[in-house]
């Protein structure tokens, strides 16, 4: 039963503190998606790679977000420095795009960063 | 703004009662899919609906789905207290690789 995987699954920190989220794709996906979802903005898209290229990280804060896919099978999500605001759960998802445009996505369970 | 938006935000029935969810959304779409996401967990998908179907069924999860006025719906029938969760319709809007997911309706489900 193929699934995607995220660590660490919860996250305490300090402000300022660089936090690192780390994902495992589904093997054979060639998209993965890191998502933000807060109670008040919902779930928001970060970034996404294709084939393990950045497509688009326009819903990244760029002074402090960074997003890296170092092999197909681990995707990375950086807060450096980390500040209160950040505090959300998030998501990474695989899937496959298809004829030029996506189909499913497979979401991990998340990882619930709480920045003090 | 969301592209798509769920309606009602928030339903509460009993077990062995139908739900209905509904979506709207605002530009073309390549297909919509409809995901449930359990307290606490992380999104699972349900069905894909193509922007050439009308409906589709899963299980006791029906979908339709009207291009010409851009919404959907998603019916549950005989509901149960497990189908309690948040309930996010997504779209894959033509031209694009991404999907964009609504704020969700939450339904409980009572005994």
């Amino acid at each position: 039963d193929a699934r995607v995987t995220q660590t660490p699954r919860h996250k305490v920190t300090e402000m300022g503190q660089e936090v690192t989220m780390r994902c495992q794709p589904i093997l054979g996906h060639n998209t993965v998606f890191w998502y933000r979802q807060t109670m008040m903005q919902g779930l928001e898209l970060l970034a996404y790679f294709r084939n393990r290229a950045p497509l688009d990280d326009s819903g990244m804060p760029k002074d402090r977000f960074s997003a890296e896919m170092p092999d197909a099978t681990l995707a990375t999500l950086k807060i450096q420095p980390s500040e209160p605001r950040d505090s959300a759960v998030y998501f990474c998802a695989s899937g496959l795009r298809l004829a030029g445009y996506q189909e499913t996505q497979y979401f991990g369970p998340g990882t619930r960063l709480l920045v003090l | 703004s969301q592209q798509g938006e769920e309606d009602p935000q928030a339903l509460s029935i009993q077990e062995g009662e139908n739900a209905t969810m509904n979506c709207s959304y605002k530009t073309s779409i390549n297909n919509l899919q409809w995901y449930r996401q359990n307290s606490g967990r992380g999104l699972v998908h349900l069905i894909l609906i193509r922007s050439n179907e009308r409906e589709k069924h899963s299980g006791r999860l029906r979908v339709t789905l009207d291009t010409s006025k851009k919404s959907s719906s998603l019916l549950i029938t005989a509901s149960r207290a497990a189908d309690t969760a948040s309930y996010f319709c997504a779209t894959a809007l033509a031209g694009y690789s991404t999907l964009t997911f609504g704020k969700g309706t939450m339904l409980l489900v009572s005994p």
